[in-house]
């Protein structure tokens, strides 16, 4: 069975500072890996993914993650915050094996960006 | 280019009623998948729709059941409505069944059992 783990409810930053959200997985066989984001009332956006290859994966909004494979972790990380940052993260996981998507997330962070 | 788009956005249901809700995909994706969202909880797979066929299915009863169309559009019908099952209940679409890329969300449908 595959699982994530993001253990921080909510992460508080101040404007300008770097930020890290942190999700760690576990899944059989090298793992799809992804960040979304939602704001309130509304679906989640696709942030970024690794799949294979560079470690470190850049994404959207400046947005960029580390895979760690022997920390089974994918770390969420941004060198300045942005008030408008502030939501609802979720790291997901997904077997890469399998005929279908079966995505798994975790309970998501709350990300508060402090002026 | 068309994103995904639900419906209806909010309904509310009394226990032991049934409920219909809908999913048109993005544009070009012919596998549609469906995720309920309680609060303060990550989404949870409930199924996913391939070529009008369920190909995989999460750890939900056969009461929560589907369709998908020819044109990829789908529908989530949830039977005998406990209380447990109010939610966001979420619509994904994507290019392939089984591909790696990422899923395109609607922005749900809000449903209340009462």
């Amino acid at each position: 069975a595959q699982s994530v783990a993001q253990p921080e409810d909510q992460v508080n930053v101040a404007e300008g500072n770097p930020l890290t959200v942190k999700c760690t997985y576990s899944v059989s066989g090298n793992p799809y890996l992804f960040w979304y984001v939602q704001y309130p009332n509304r679906g989640l956006q696709f942030l970024l993914k690794y799949i294979t290859g560079d470690n470190l994966v850049k994404g959207s909004y400046g947005f960029e993650a580390e895979f760690n494979k022997s920390q089974t972790s994918f770390h969420l990380k941004k060198p300045s915050a942005l008030v408008s940052d502030s939501a609802l993260y979720f790291c997901a996981v997904r077997a890469p094996s399998g005929g279908y998507q079966k995505v798994t997330f975790g309970t998501g962070t709350k990300l508060q960006v402090i002026p | 280019e068309t994103g995904v788009t639900q419906s209806p956005t909010h309904l509310i249901k009394t226990r032991g009623q049934q409920v219909t809700l809908r999913c048109s995909s993005q544009s070009g994706h012919n596998t549609v998948s469906w995720y309920q969202q309680a609060l303060g909880q990550g989404p949870q797979f409930i199924f996913q729709y391939y070529r009008e066929e369920e190909n995989g299915r999460g750890n939900f009863p056969p009461r929560f059941s589907g369709l998908q169309f020819p044109n990829y559009s789908s529908e989530l019908n949830v039977n005998a409505l406990e209380l447990d099952d109010s939610a966001l209940y979420l619509c994904a679409s994507s290019l392939d069944r089984s591909n790696t890329g990422e899923l395109f969300f609607g922005e749900g449908s809000r449903l209340t059992v009462l």
